[in-house]
């Protein structure tokens, strides 16, 4: 079946560090992908998507590639701040448009920036 | 254009009382989905419903577990006879229809069994 595999956490980096979170998936066909982000106490909120083979996303200075060849959406920023301390989820959705299919979410990466 | 609403944000609850969870949707969203998240765990997908049907609940308990969303007002998730282990983040998500990819999430009920 689909599935997404995140790299371990916790990570733990110094302010304007150079972040990447590695994502690969499993699915047949042409997923979207997404990150979502979750802050302390709160719930998740999209932070990118791609929906097609090499289509970048990118928001608040993070990006992520739709690689097809190595089925990877790493999600990567140049600089962390401390304010981007949370946990970063990847997921997917099948392509499949003519019947119902659920978002797959990965297991979620945490995220701690020190000053 | 307010966002996914839930409420209560937390709630306590004795071991043997019901929780009930309430989610409404971003307007014009007909679809919504509920999620569990343990501490530590990441989301693990519970029910997906549509005005009055349940399409997919696949993932969600076979015992003390329901859904509804009916015609109006907004969807309910029921946990009957609570114990210990149903403490969790329980989010509710929303989409506009069944093309549209991604999911608008809402802030979360901490459930706390004592």
């Amino acid at each position: 079946g689909d599935s997404v595999t995140q790299m371990e956490g916790p990570v733990t980096l110094s302010e304007e560090a150079f972040l990447t979170i590695n994502c690969t998936y499993t699915a047949t066909g042409y997923p979207s992908l997404f990150w979502y982000v979750q802050y302390p106490g709160e719930g998740l909120q999209l932070l990118l998507k791609a929906t097609k083979a090499d289509d970048k996303g990118s928001n608040k200075g993070f990006e992520a590639t739709y690689r097809k060849e190595t089925t990877s959406f790493h999600l990567e920023k140049g600089s962390v701040q401390v304010s981007d301390s949370a946990v970063y989820f990847c997921a997917l959705k099948p392509s499949r448009e003519t019947s119902y299919d659920k978002v797959i979410f990965g297991p979620g990466t945490s995220l701690s920036v020190i000053p | 254009n307010a966002g996914v609403m839930q409420n209560p944000r937390h709630l306590v609850r004795r071991r043997g009382q019901e929780a009930r969870l309430r989610c409404s949707p971003m307007k014009g969203h007909s679809h919504v989905y509920w999620y569990r998240q343990l501490p530590e765990e990441g989301l693990k997908f519970m029910v997906y419903l549509q005005k009055e049907n349940i399409i997919d609940e696949s993932g969600m308990p076979k015992e003390r577990f329901s859904a509804e969303f009916p015609k109006e007002g907004p969807s309910i998730l029921r946990i009957q006879q609570v114990v210990r282990g149903d403490s969790a983040a329980y989010f509710c998500a929303s989409s506009p229809n069944l093309q549209g990819p991604e999911q608008y999430f809402g802030p979360g009920t901490r459930l706390t069994v004592t």
